[in-house]
């Protein structure tokens, strides 16, 4: 089983949606949890963090479901400029290993 | 802007030669990764360092040796490259609040034909 596993999609969505994402993690001792976004040919950038009380970035929240395992993104009034690949990482502290989702693509569509 | 430059950026190489890919890094963090993305795979790691002179082993090391000689370099080394080897390769280190947070480099895309 993979330690981070994500539905690939691809999302299609009208602009101005409300699109949200999933991400399971396999290891119980996962201590760090994260969003990244990575544009075509270009590198993975750290979108928020995530936190088990939640938290908001604007048209962007971030939950950490700890019981189920698992951690989402929220993503509301798409806009084309969020078409991109979503990426979750978990950090599992002790030796500094990181994992990743093999990632999600959304296409916002005018 | 984590300070960390990939060099080169874009290679193209003959099935065969050796390939040595350069991460620089200018604010002494400790941790560096060596990456590779292809398609369907995501990220894999090769390698990576907890230090000067201390490197281990990815889940892709096969056909890759690193070396770390000062905090600031960490070096990739294809020793034959192989077209199986054309990839992305990321750089990363560990950083922000705790060093738990990953930042990659721009990335460095390598052609073996």
């Amino acid at each position: 089983r993979k330690e981070v596993e994500q539905d690939p999609g691809p999302f299609n969505v009208p602009e101005g949606a409300t699109v949200a994402f999933n991400c399971t993690y396999s290891n119980s001792a996962s201590q760090s949890f994260f969003w990244y976004r990575q544009d075509c040919r270009k590198e993975p950038k750290l979108l928020m963090s995530v936190y088990s009380s939640g938290n908001e970035d604007g048209r962007f929240t971030a939950q950490l479901n700890r019981a189920s395992q698992y951690i989402s993104l929220l993503i509301r009034d798409s806009k084309l400029s969020d078409s991109a690949t979503y990426l979750c990482v978990v950090n599992r502290n002790t030796g500094n290993q990181f994992y990743f989702g093999t990632g999600t693509s959304l296409t916002v569509i005018p | 802007d984590a300070g960390i430059t990939q060099s080169p950026r874009h290679k193209v190489t003959e099935t065969g030669t050796p390939v040595t890919l350069r991460c620089h890094q200018t604010e002494n963090h400790r941790y560096m990764y060596w990456y590779r993305q292809d398609p369907g795979h995501g990220l894999r790691l090769i390698h990576y360092s907890y230090g000067v002179k201390d490197t281990d082993k990815g889940e892709v090391s096969d056909g890759y040796s690193v070396s770390r000689s000062k905090t600031e370099d960490f070096l990739l080394t294809l020793e034959s490259a192989t077209s199986s080897q054309t990839s992305v390769y990321f750089c990363a280190i560990a950083g922000g609040i705790g060093g738990n947070t990953i930042y990659f480099g721009e990335g460095s895309w390598l052609t073996v034909v």
